[in-house]
């Protein structure tokens, strides 16, 4: 089976644009979730999607967006970027039981530079 | 609040000998699941190894075992046999209740020496 795939993998924007992060799970994988990892705050959760909806959401501003179409894929959207959003951005698809036992498989991330 | 503590946050050890990484969870769901991940510098999260808050035994994957003590809250990774490749990062991972929402530890960075 092929593993989580994410595109592109690296990304230099400027402030104030915009950027789309696209990421398609493992076969038969129907949860999506995103995480920013940086330096200072390590890996924190943005959100995570299932069956086309927001499942769960973490403290991050509203720039930062995603959906989930019908064949699982997803992207993330962050609006009027800022510096600080220079991250690695994380993708990782699970099973769909909605529990926190659930293995996430990750794939190799979207490196975002802001300048 | 879910939270992942690695109180290592370097670690040298010589190739073939066993380590051991530390990590202590605190969490409030009854049932939890505790995960280690490794990241090698080009980024990629490797999932290696799961332990279920209910598992009775010990879990073991290769050169990769999960010693669980549920009563002191602590899910230490032991790799046997170190290899020059085993050299990333590690990190300890949570997740729990009706959410598939991972919360992390630091990390921890190990270098296998020759």
């Amino acid at each position: 089976k092929a593993g989580v795939t994410q595109t592109p993998r690296y990304l230099i924007k400027t402030r104030g644009q915009q950027v789309t992060l696209s990421c398609s799970p493992i076969s038969g994988h129907r949860s999506v979730s995103w995480y920013q990892q940086t330096p200072g705050q390590g890996l924190q959760f943005l959100f995570e999607y299932f069956s086309e909806t927001q499942r769960n959401k973490g403290n991050f501003p509203g720039r930062f967006s995603g959906r989930q179409f019908s064949n699982s894929r997803s992207e993330m959207n962050v609006s009027t970027l800022e510096l600080g959003d220079s991250a690695l951005y994380l993708c990782a698809s699970s099973l769909a039981s909605g529990r926190g036992t659930d293995t996430q498989y990750f794939g190799p991330g979207t490196r975002l530079t802001v300048l | 609040a879910q939270k992942i503590t690695q109180t290592q946050p370097g670690m040298f050890v010589q190739e073939k000998e066993a380590v051991t990484l530390d990590c202590t969870y605190d969490t409030s769901d009854p049932s939890y699941g505790l995960f280690w991940y490794k990241q090698p510098s080009s980024g990629e999260m490797i999932f290696l190894i799961y332990q279920g808050s209910y598992d009775q035994q010990n879990a073991t994957e290769g050169r990769y075992s999960l010693n669980f003590q549920k009563a002191r809250k602590s899910a230490n990774l032991v790799i046997s046999a170190s290899q020059l490749g085993d050299s990333a990062m590690y990190f300890c991972a949570s997740g729990g209740g009706a959410t598939n929402k991972l919360i992390f530890g630091t990390g921890t960075l190990l270098a296998v020496q020759p």
